[in-house]
């Protein structure tokens, strides 16, 4: 299986101060079409997970544009431009190409 | 409203059944593959099953394979799990995805709290 890694695994941020997640994977995610299939999600404390961003860099709707993916081949990074309340919660990337899907860690994002 | 609703959980005995289901509305349910996906308490997400549009189809971890069976019923636009042997770590929220390829995982239901005990 495809091994993904994420760091941190904890990050305590200032209101309104940038974060940043890394995602890293054994295997390129970089299939013959062309795309590139890495994923991330949102999970708010109690609450269902949901799609932020696929296919890298992808924004779902409804997602602040805050919120932003990057990466290619094995590595790919999630940015938060300036941290609100509301995006407290754990991250988590999960890639998509190879069979079974796998997902990081996950990142709990706090604030100071 | 497009949506997936997670019924069927409860407590059940190590070495007991259980039914999971998964109600889909809003969408064309029978275009779908879909997943279960499922975490432990305090933990992060992990892959269970999968099932391909018609439900010829179906895929499982290596940690449930031979207990666990996904099939659907698209008349119906429901997605189930039947559980068999469960063990205590089989305790989890266990969560009906959407997948409209390549794991994209694009719409979750609520999810359901199995819970395995004595």
């Amino acid at each position: 299986d495809v091994v993904v890694t994420q760091s941190p695994l904890s990050l305590p941020v200032t209101l309104g101060q940038p974060a940043s997640i890394s995602c890293r994977c054994s295997q390129s995610l970089l299939h013959s079409d062309g795309n590139t299939y890495l994923n991330w999600f949102q999970q708010r404390p109690g609450q269902t997970p949901r799609r932020l961003i696929y296919k890298v860099s992808n924004r779902d709707s409804g997602v602040p544009d805050r919120f932003s993916g990057s990466g290619s081949g094995t590595d790919f990074t999630l940015k938060i431009s300036r941290v609100e309340a509301e995006d407290v919660g754990v991250y988590y990337c999960m890639q998509g190409l190879h069979w079974p899907p796998t997902f990081g860690q996950g990142t709990k994002v706090e604030i100071k | 409203e497009v949506q997936l609703v997670d019924s069927g959980g409860g407590l059940v005995q190590p070495g007991g059944s259980l039914r999971l289901s998964c109600a889909a509305s809003g969408f064309t349910f029978s275009n779908y593959w879909m997943q279960w996906v499922r975490q432990a308490p305090g933990k992060g997400l992990e892959w269970v099953s999968r099932i391909n549009s018609d439900g010829s189809v179906p895929s499982y971890a290596d940690s449930v394979k031979g207990r666990f069976t996904v099939s659907r019923d698209n008349a119906k636009n429901r997605l189930y799990l039947q559980m068999n042997s469960l063990r205590a770590e089989d305790t989890a929220v266990y969560y009906c995805v959407r997948d409209p390829a390549y794991a994209a995982f694009d719409l979750w239901g609520q999810g359901s709290l199995v819970t395995v005990s004595s």
